[in-house]
């Protein structure tokens, strides 16, 4: 059964600064990892999606990687801004089924 | 190309009433999900369609939620009677197929507060 993990919950950075979120999979039959960003009160929005076959995926100051033998994916967010302030969740398509599984997400905060 | 639609985006009813939500998944898409997102938890698959067929409903509490998508296209989840810890936003998502991305799209959610 596929577990996903995000470490850390909550991390709170001063503006200007480059910051990774991790998240990690135990099963690593994946189809693809998709990452997406939440505002309170809003729904998910996807940042990036990155395909099994592929080791990373670049959007602006946004950059995700992934390494399917080690059960890890990084959200790396260059030059981090106030705006960046929301929670970031990861999310792993099975590559047998149709499941998708979520992360808890982490918190992020950035000081100005 | 328009959004996952979703509606109501805020309900708030007393126990034991009912409730239901209604989800327009882009044009095309035929997975759809249903999902509970309690605040500060990632979010919790309820159930999964494909086209108008049931795949996963393993997490649905089937003696008060169901869900069901005629046609294929909308989909409908409701909750008779509701308990207190039914207050959640319920989320809607539908995927591209594998064959394209896979990608998985959300709407805005419906924010359920049960007094």
């Amino acid at each position: 059964k596929q577990e996903v993990t995000q470490i850390p919950a909550a991390l709170s950075v001063p503006e200007g600064e480059n910051l990774v979120l991790n998240c990690s999979f135990t099963d690593s039959a994946i189809y693809n990892l998709q990452w997406f960003r939440q505002d309170p009160g809003k729904g998910l929005t996807s940042l990036l999606l990155i395909q099994s076959s592929q080791r990373e995926q670049t959007s602006g100051r946004l950059n995700a990687s992934l390494d399917k033998s080690s059960g890890r994916s990084t959200l790396y967010i260059a030059a981090s801004q106030p705006g960046d302030s929301a929670t970031y969740l990861c999310a792993a398509l099975g590559d047998r089924d149709d499941k998708i599984i979520f992360g808890k997400g982490t918190r992020l905060h950035i000081l100005p | 190309e328009a959004g996952v639609a979703q509606s109501p985006r805020y309900k708030i009813i007393e126990k034991r009433q009912s409730v239901a939500f209604w989800c327009n998944p882009i044009s095309g898409h035929a997975t759809l999900y249903w999902y509970q997102q309690i605040l500060g938890q990632g979010p919790k698959l309820l159930i999964q369609f494909q086209n108008n067929g049931v795949v996963d409903d393993s997490q649905l509490p089937k003696d008060r939620f169901s869900a069901e998508r005629l046609k294929g296209v909308d989909s409908t989840l409701k909750i008779q009677p509701a308990k207190l810890e039914d207050s959640a936003v319920y989320l809607c998502a539908s995927r591209s197929s594998r064959e394209i991305t896979g990608e998985l799209f959300f709407g805005e959610g419906s924010r359920l507060t049960v007094l």
